[in-house]
This record gives structure tokens, sequence and C-alpha cells, in this order.
């Protein structure tokens, strides 16, 4: 099946600074998927981004899917991005696979 | 909104009963689901994927007879540890997609288990 592999494992800013997640995977994808889990476990949808690139406020994401990989950009960081990030890919007729996650934390 | 809820939240048993925990989908009829399992500080691993009318598909290294998946309608899927023991104790997710191949899938907010 498909591998998912996350950079870095994990990261420590300063309130303010800027971030950039990166995610490969192993073959061509018909989903991939960001996200955000909280301190409750729930899991936030990010970005849904097979392909191109996509913006939420001071989030955005860029998957080449030619290339295998997806990046997650995250500006202006804030104590309350802290938390687990992670990427997952599915190919067709199967579930989402999830890579291993980058550990942020923000500190003020 | 919440697109998949599950019950209960947080369940503490003792070795050797059984635990059931729900999951539903609230705003469309998911033919396919799938579980999730969370050890603390790891990532999501699936465990099984759960068709409306057949049985479910288990991953490799997950025991069937011990993880029981019961899809029992359009909106809801089961999963039943049996016997459970404390290396059972874990974080329990449950997701949904629609039918096809490039839609989002959604989580739910999981059932964190502990076996005492």
């Amino acid at each position: 099946g498909i591998q998912v592999e996350q950079s870095p494992p994990d990261l420590i800013l300063q309130e303010g600074a800027n971030s950039t997640l990166r995610c490969n995977f192993s073959d061509s994808v018909n989903n991939l998927q960001w996200f955000h889990q909280n301190p409750w476990g729930q899991l936030i949808n990010l970005f849904y981004i097979p392909s191109g690139t996509k913006q939420n406020g001071r989030l955005s994401a860029t998957t080449v899917a030619t290339e295998r990989y997806s990046l997650l950009y995250i500006s202006s960081s804030q104590t309350t991005d802290s938390g687990v990030y992670f990427c997952a890919a599915y190919q067709a007729g199967t579930a989402l696979i999830f890579g291993k996650g980058t550990t942020l934390s923000v500190s003020s | 909104g919440a697109v998949v809820s599950q019950h209960p939240s947080r369940v503490i048993c003792k070795s050797g009963t059984s635990v059931k925990i729900e999951c539903r989908s609230l705003d469309f009829q998911a033919t396919t689901m799938f579980w999730y399992r969370q050890f603390p500080k790891q990532s999501l691993m699936l465990m099984a994927t759960s068709n409306e009318g057949s049985k479910a598909t288990y991953e490799q290294g997950v025991e069937k007879d011990k993880f029981l998946i019961n899809h029992a309608s359009l909106t809801l899927s089961t999963l039943t540890v049996t016997s459970a023991h404390p290396e059972d104790s874990s974080f329990y997710i449950c997701s949904r997609r629609r039918r096809g191949n490039t839609d989002t899938q959604y989580f739910g907010p999981g059932t964190r288990l502990t076996v005492l």
C-alpha cells in the first residue's frame, strides 16, 4: 500500500514565525488531506488537496501530485496552532493512510 | 457542524469485559465507514473498512474475532472490543466517506478506551 512520510517530526517556533510542513507519498493518490489534531483528539480537517494550492486564512497548502509531495504553510504562528498535524492520502478503493505527524509547539 | 458522531466519548472497563462503540453518520448515508486506532503519541492506524450489508475487511494484524464490526445501516457502524485487555486501551476513531473515490473523509471525535 501507499506510504506517507512527514517531516519534520517535531517543530518548535516562537509566536509570529512562519513554518512549512512536508508530506511525501510513495505513489499517485486520489486524495490528500491535512489535519490538525486538537488536545482532545478530534481531527480537524484543514485541507482536501489532491493537487494544486489552497489557502484558508494563515494556512495554505500545495500539492504537487507529479512529484508526490504536499506542503502545509503556517504563517504568523500563534500558540493556538500548537498540536499535531497529520497528512493522509488514499488511492482508489482504499482508506486514508496517515503519516506519523508533525508535532508543532508555538511559544509566546 | 459535526458530520460523524461517536458514543461513548470515554469508557473505562475491567479486563475481560466487552465494550461497544457506536459511530453514526449524521448528514448522509455512508456506504463505507472506517475504523482507526491511535496509541498515545502515535499516528492513526487503519483497523478495518466497513461496508453496509457485508462483512468488514480487516487490516493485517487486526484480530477480527476480537474487534467485531457491524455496519447495521447506512448511518450506523459499531465496533465491539471483546474480552478487552489492558493492551487494548487506545483511542478509537471512526470515519466515513461518500460513495466514490475523490471525496473528503470525515472523522468522528473518537472514543478513549481504558481497560483496567
